[in-house]
């Protein structure tokens, strides 16, 4: 079964709205999680390291202030694309991995996609 | 810097075997994954290779030679619901298991 699971997998709205996507792991706590967007017919790009308790690393060339992640608990992460527009209209996937061992895999959120109109 | 190289497409007839490669430049070296991903879904794990030579998963096998910066995925028995794509990705240096991918090489099965 699933072991990270993200919410909402599909967003319509209208430009200007600020969405909020969920992400959990569930058989895990991970104090690390990660978020990336996906263009169509392309690879996956790391937006930024979610930190439980602390600010979250953004990659070069993203917004914090525009894409804002909380990591309160160790169990959840939330994206907030604030006031989207079209060209934010993307896949957006989350990931985490079990802290227990090393190099363990990186399990995805079967992810969300964002339309923003 | 740190780079993945994958070709980006390829086809192949159902039935058949197929060799997906992938070039890597990484600071430090912390293992090589590759995740299948079909369109519009998430990509799920195939495999994880640290150390030299060739795992093999049921019809699925990876092959890494660290030496070279290279590995292969290598599927068998090809089906049609083997089309997708298929991600070759690197920890980075740093630990946190963050991971740099290539750009994926999307492979179409044929009857």
């Amino acid at each position: 079964g699933a072991v990270v699971s993200q919410h909402p997998s599909r967003v319509i709205c209208k430009s200007g709205t600020s969405v909020k996507i969920e992400c959990r792991s569930l058989d895990f706590q991970a104090t690390t999680m990660f978020w990336y967007r996906q263009f169509p017919k392309q690879s996956l790009m790391l937006m930024a390291t979610s930190n439980e308790g602390s600010k979250a690393t953004y990659e070069q060339g993203v917004e914090k202030d525009k894409f804002l992640i909380n990591h309160a608990s160790l169990t959840l992460s939330t994206l907030t694309v604030t006031s989207a527009h079209p060209e934010d209209s993307s896949f957006y996937i989350c990931s985490a991995s079990d802290p227990g061992a090393s190099n363990q895999p990186q399990h995805f959120g079967d992810g969300t996609r964002l339309s923003i109109l | 810097g740190q780079n993945i190289d994958q070709p980006t497409e390829m086809t192949a007839t159902e039935g058949a075997i197929v060799q997906i490669n992938c070039t890597y430049q990484t600071s430090g070296f912390n293992g090589l994954f590759w995740y299948q991903q079909h369109a519009g879904e998430a990509p799920t794990f195939l495999s994880y290779n640290v150390l030299d030579g060739l795992e093999e998963k049921g019809r699925f096998s990876s092959f890494l030679s660290r030496s070279k910066g290279y590995s292969y995925l290598l599927l068998k028995e090809l089906q049609m619901k083997d089309s997708a794509s298929y991600l070759c990705a690197a920890p980075l240096s740093g630990g946190y298991n963050k991971l740099i991918f290539g750009a994926g090489t999307r492979l179409a099965v044929h009857p």
